[in-house]
């Protein structure tokens, strides 16, 4: 089974619709991230969560809500989504170690907005 | 603000040859940097990371090579084989800017047969 996962994987939906993405993980880790990926482009950051009851702003938030129901799940909301916000959709995980860097990756989620 | 980036964007190497892949990052305060590699339809899977008070670090055929002085970080692949074929992401990562990672834009590697 995999250790972070992602659903839908792949979305297609209208301007000015509300869109939830979730995110769960089995890694028993306290952090979590939401980032999107752009063609030829590399992660940005949208929101992170170090623990159930921390969020916090990444480089791009803004069109974008988060909710950290537990440790193991972490969602994302498009209130109002626009064509702008069609990418691919990646949660991660880390530990909280202090040489716990690494990232651990779920699958994707691929949202078009027509 | 502070990036990290990369000097190629493609990088086409024959089967059983070496890969170089570079990466130039600006934030002197970074103390932690990963590759990633990231094939078609998939997350980005780690491969190798160093800390900033190291310059080299080994794995099974990767090398990472950090150079502080000019903020140069590079990943070598040795024997590169066609499932090595897929894109490259270089990471930072500084406590001091509250312990997140900043991506670089991503190098793809196509491996020739």
């Amino acid at each position: 089974d995999a250790d972070v996962t992602q659903t839908p994987r792949n979305r297609i939906t209208k301007t000015g619709k509300r869109i939830m993405l979730e995110c769960s993980q089995t890694k028993g880790h306290d952090r979590m991230y939401w980032y999107r990926q752009d063609p030829g482009l590399g992660l940005r950051l949208i929101y992170y969560s170090f623990d159930v009851k921390d969020i916090n702003k990444g480089e791009i938030s803004d069109g974008y809500s988060v909710s950290r129901q537990a440790q193991a799940k972490f969602s994302l909301s498009l209130e109002s989504a626009i064509p702008n916000q069609t990418a691919l959709y990646f949660c991660a995980t880390s530990d909280t170690g202090e040489w716990s860097d690494e990232q651990f990756f779920g699958p994707g989620t691929r949202l078009t907005v027509l | 603000g502070e990036s990290v980036g990369l000097h190629l964007p493609t990088l086409s190497v024959q089967e059983g040859d070496n890969s170089i892949i570079n990466c130039a990052y600006s934030n002197s305060a970074s103390d932690y940097f990963i590759w990633y590699k990231q094939e078609s339809g998939k997350g980005p899977q780690f491969i190798i990371d160093i800390r900033s008070n190291m310059d080299k670090r080994q794995g099974q055929r990767v090398t990472v090579l950090l150079n502080k002085t000019v903020k140069h970080l590079s990943l070598q692949i040795a024997a590169t084989q066609p499932g090595d074929s897929a894109v490259y992401f270089c990471a930072e990562n500084s406590k001091a800017a509250g312990n997140k990672l900043t991506f670089g834009g991503g190098t793809r590697v196509l491996v020739k047969p």
